[in-house]
């Protein structure tokens, strides 16, 4: 099973607002409503942003959003701050062999 | 606190073995699926392998299946994850992180280093 397809890169300016997709197929993304997101800052470890497609977990902010449409779910990050600078992925559950299939990461730059 | 630590990472020879140790404290082990997650230097994230709250389900990335153990013990908070047969490919920061599908919190990383 080949792992999600992200964009290796997005920039915005601050203030702006961006959008992050994340394609896979009927047997993952376009099967359930189980694609979840995260966000890694350089040097840190990830931390969850978005799961069950729409949920936010508790004090994350409301810039974040996920939505899904058939096989592509997507990440917006509303009102751009320099502090959103880092790498983000998707992950999906999977109906193959491999549980979890995890994108490639997407770089956001806040120029 | 929710808190995980991983240990038992380092240096390894290709074909050779090395376990991972897992110690969460701060919530009930027992009441959760965990899972392991790695990533290469400089690469992105890969799911590694899970095992159910109950013991009772374990599940393998396809890279690794036959050759790593997910194991865990609710008694002593503990989650292991036995590799064998380690390739050069295994390198990577191994995270153990608490979830099936969805991972919350993540612990900061061991790292393992596969090389002759």
């Amino acid at each position: 099973q080949s792992a999600l397809t992200q964009p290796a890169s997005v920039s915005g300016s601050p203030g702006q607002s961006i959008t992050i997709s994340c394609t896979g197929t009927s047997s993952d993304i376009g099967g359930n409503d189980l694609v979840s997101w995260y966000q890694q800052r350089p040097g840190e470890v990830p931390k969850l942003i978005i799961f069950q497609v729409t949920r936010r977990p508790s004090g994350v902010s409301r810039r974040f959003s996920g939505s899904k449409s058939g096989s592509t779910a997507s990440l917006t990050i509303s009102g751009l701050q320099f502090e959103d600078e880092a790498d983000y992925y998707c992950n999906s559950f999977s109906g193959g062999s491999t549980l979890v299939l995890f994108g490639g990461g997407t770089r956001l730059t806040v120029l | 606190e929710v808190q995980l630590l991983e240990s038992g990472g380092g240096l390894a020879q290709p074909g050779g073995s090395l376990r991972l140790t897992c110690t969460v404290s701060g919530f009930a082990l027992g009441s959760y699926a965990m899972t392991w997650v790695r990533q290469a230097p400089g690469k992105g994230l890969e799911w590694v392998s899970g095992i159910s709250a109950d013991v009772t389900t374990t599940n393998y990335a396809d890279s690794v299946r036959g050759r790593f153990t997910i194991s865990r013990d609710n008694s002593k908070n503990t989650v292991s994850l036995e590799m064998n047969s380690l390739r050069v490919e295994d390198t990577a920061v191994y995270f153990c992180v608490r979830g099936r599908l969805w991972f919350d919190p993540w612990g900061q990383g061991t790292l393992v280093v596969v090389s002759s």
